[in-house]
């Protein structure tokens, strides 16, 4: 069974950078076919894509946030990253790490976020 | 970006209801639409993928269907435990967008 796991720092100042990590255990970043992505929901609202890595540490990023956003990949910790530059009281949220599955079985392919880790809540304050 | 726009917003109904809840895009993403269930504190769990494969897991009375614009997610006999939020999320392009959410409450 995947389990994904986030931490990090539940509190961080104004324009500091905001750093999670995400484990994941009962499977390997490295096997390939699943991207590993940061999803983000502010209080009492819905969610936001924040961007995605896949193993080879090819990236895509959600334009809004492109310019501060840094996810990278550490395959011998089987844990990817996210980085969030120059923050402000509108990062506050709930990050959640999730994994992207493929499914191609029926000709195209399919993705879907099938496993989810509990989500961390991180506050900007000072 | 491909918007995703779920309707109702919020829904009472009762256990044993027959519940449907639509979202719409606003172009056409074939059916690549996925569905998820949302409880307080807690995170989405995956429902429904490709507009209408169940998630291993998850009880037959949810049910997908829709393709192009227009999906729908039905409950067959809500349970206790269906009262929660849903989302759909569209995977046509590689940013990712969710609905707003749908809440569904206890009559």
């Amino acid at each position: 069974q995947v389990q994904l796991q986030e931490s990090g720092p539940g509190l961080v100042k104004p324009s500091q950078t905001l750093s999670l990590t995400c484990t994941v255990s009962g499977g390997s970043i490295s096997s390939g076919g699943y991207y590993w992505s940061w999803i983000r929901q502010h209080p009492g609202k819905g969610l936001e894509w924040i961007g995605y890595i896949y193993y080879s540490g090819s990236t895509y990023y959600n334009p809004s946030l492109k310019s501060r956003v840094t996810i990278s990949v550490d395959t011998s910790k089987n844990q990817f990253s996210l980085k969030l530059s120059s923050v402000t009281a509108a990062d506050t949220a709930v990050y959640y790490c999730a994994r992207d599955s493929q499914d191609c079985s029926g000709g195209s392919c399919y993705s879907s976020f099938d496993y989810w880790g509990q989500g961390t809540l991180v506050t900007v304050s000072s | 970006d491909i918007q995703m726009t779920q309707s109702p917003s919020s829904l009472s109904a009762s256990v044993g209801d027959r519940v449907t809840i639509t979202c719409r895009a606003s172009q056409s993403i074939s059916s690549y639409l996925n569905w998820y269930q949302q409880k307080p504190g807690k995170a989405p769990k995956l429902l429904i993928y490709a507009a209408s494969s169940l998630q291993s897991g998850v009880p037959s009375r949810f049910s997908g269907s829709g393709s192009g614009t227009d999906f729908t997610l039905t409950i067959s006999s809500l349970q206790p435990e269906d009262f929660a939020t849903y989302y759909c999320q569209q995977s046509y392009s590689t940013l990712h967008t969710f609905g707003q959410g749908t809440k569904l409450e206890i009559k």
